[in-house]
């Protein structure tokens, strides 16, 4: 069984500075990881996932997250935020099917000028 | 991507009624389909996956005659809620993956708010 923690609730970041969202998981077995935004009312959107090879993996929109095995991490970062990052963040594991997915409980990122 | 359409956005219905909702695959065949509950400010939880043409595989603790799920088609899937209860008010949110295997990526609906009075 997996399980994913995110360790933020909520971040509150200035416009145009880095933002970093925690991710942990614990897995008995290897994994993919995944990183979703949720805007209000909507589903979900795929920012970027590991599969395998190079740890640092980035996505859409300017973001990028770096695999961590030994510290079974997978933080995802951007250099510089914008108003329209707002949003909620989802990181997620998969035992190997990209569709059953166990999801953390999610990282409300507020962006303000 | 590929785009999934899930309809209603929003269904207000009152107390011990049933009500569908539709997740459509509108650009791919989608052997699996997958539907997620969430409520206000928590995380997605994984309710049923369906297979086409077979019955749906419950997460525990979901009730499976309470959320039908129906997979007729490559698709098309529908859930039900029947006899709904203020406290199955969520977000129903589906997903389908392309018939192309477990490894392939699932998309995401846009979600449907249900809210039962």
């Amino acid at each position: 069984a997996q399980s994913v923690t995110q360790l933020d609730s909520q971040v509150p970041v200035f416009e145009e500075a880095p933002v970093e969202l925690r991710c942990n998981y614990s897995s008995s077995v290897s994994v993919y990881l995944f990183w979703y935004v949720q805007y209000p009312n909507q589903g979900l959107q795929l920012l970027l996932k590991y599969l395998s090879g190079s740890t640092l993996v980035k996505g859409i929109n300017g973001f990028e997250a770096e695999f961590n095995k030994s510290q079974t991490s997978f933080h995802l970062r951007k250099p510089s935020v914008h108003i329209s990052d707002t949003a909620e963040y989802f990181c997620a594991v998969s035992g190997g099917s990209w569709g059953k997915l166990q999801f953390g409980a999610g990282t409300q990122v507020v962006v303000t000028p | 991507g590929a785009v999934v359409s899930q309809h209603p956005s929003r269904v207000i219905c009152k107390s011990g009624t049933s009500v569908k909702i539709e997740c459509r695959s509108l650009d791919f065949q989608a052997t699996t389909m997958f539907w997620y509950r969430q409520f206000p400010k928590q995380s997605l939880m994984l309710m049923a996956t369906s297979n086409e043409g077979s019955k749906a595989t419950y997460e525990q603790g979901v009730e499976k005659d309470k959320f039908l799920i129906n997979h007729a088609s490559l698709t098309l899937s529908t859930l039900t809620v029947t006899s709904a209860h203020p406290e199955d008010s969520s977000f129903y949110i589906c997903s389908a993956r392309d018939k192309g295997g477990p490894n392939t990526e699932a998309f995401f609906g846009q979600g449907t708010r249900l809210t039962v009075v």
